[in-house]
């Protein structure tokens, strides 16, 4: 079975700097993905970034970076420089690859504070 | 219209009543899911189809009913639910399955009285 652990339920920053969100995961896939999913309020979910887990290199996406820990299972969100914009539910989900089924976590509410 | 969208957005029912939630994508995938996404927990899935064919049914009760005609349209028929079903329900979309990168509709916000 899949599992995805996200141990902050709420997180804030102030505008400007950086924060760091926490997944842990399980899974007997040894090809799979990962993703981080945004969710703004009452608006639509987008992916925010995704990693192959065979690619040793860690996925970025302008002001997001991932910490992707293999063997630790762990897989970390990055985001650098805050913007009000970035207030949302963050997902971590994984896994796919022969198991198509995407597991996601409770997700971490971030808040931006000006 | 791009990308996946969900009618109605916001629905209220009774126990008694029957609807139907609707989710059309137009990207041009494969595959199609619904998940049901309750505070503080984890999305939930429900049903996963492919190529108009269901594959996969999550030990859903049966007064959730999925429908899937095309490729790019799917339905979810409800009938005599509970105040326990409230919630938001989410559609997605992927190209195929195992390509699992999924794109999401806005949802559909279901209050049960």
């Amino acid at each position: 079975a899949q599992t995805v652990t996200q141990s902050q339920p709420e997180m804030s920053v102030q505008e400007a700097e950086t924060v760091t969100l926490s997944c842990t995961y399980d899974t007997s896939e040894n090809n799979y993905y990962l993703f981080w999913y945004k969710q703004p309020p009452s608006r639509q979910m987008i992916l925010v970034i995704r990693q192959e887990a065979y690619k040793q290199q860690n996925a970025t996406e302008n002001r997001f970076s991932v910490n992707f820990q293999k063997a630790a299972k762990s897989f970390s969100l990055k985001i650098s420089d805050s913007q009000l914009g970035d207030t949302a539910m963050y997902f971590c989900a994984c896994c796919g690859g022969s198991n198509y089924k995407l597991t996601f976590g409770k997700g971490t509410l971030l808040t931006v504070n000006p | 219209e791009t990308g996946v969208t969900q009618t109605p957005r916001h629905l209220v029912m009774g126990m008694t009543n029957k609807k139907s939630l609707k989710c059309e994508q137009h990207l041009g995938h494969n595959a199609m899911y619904w998940y049901k996404q309750s505070a503080k927990k984890p999305l939930e899935l429900m049903f996963v189809y492919s190529l108009e064919e269901r594959v996969e049914n999550n030990s859903v009760p049966s007064r959730f009913s999925p429908e899937c005609p095309n490729s790019s349209h799917l339905f979810l028929h409800l009938h005599t639910l509970q105040p326990e079903d409230s919630a938001l329900y989410l559609c997605a979309s992927s190209q195929d399955l195992g390509v699992n990168e999924q794109f999401f509709g806005p949802g559909t916000r279901l209050t049960v009285l």
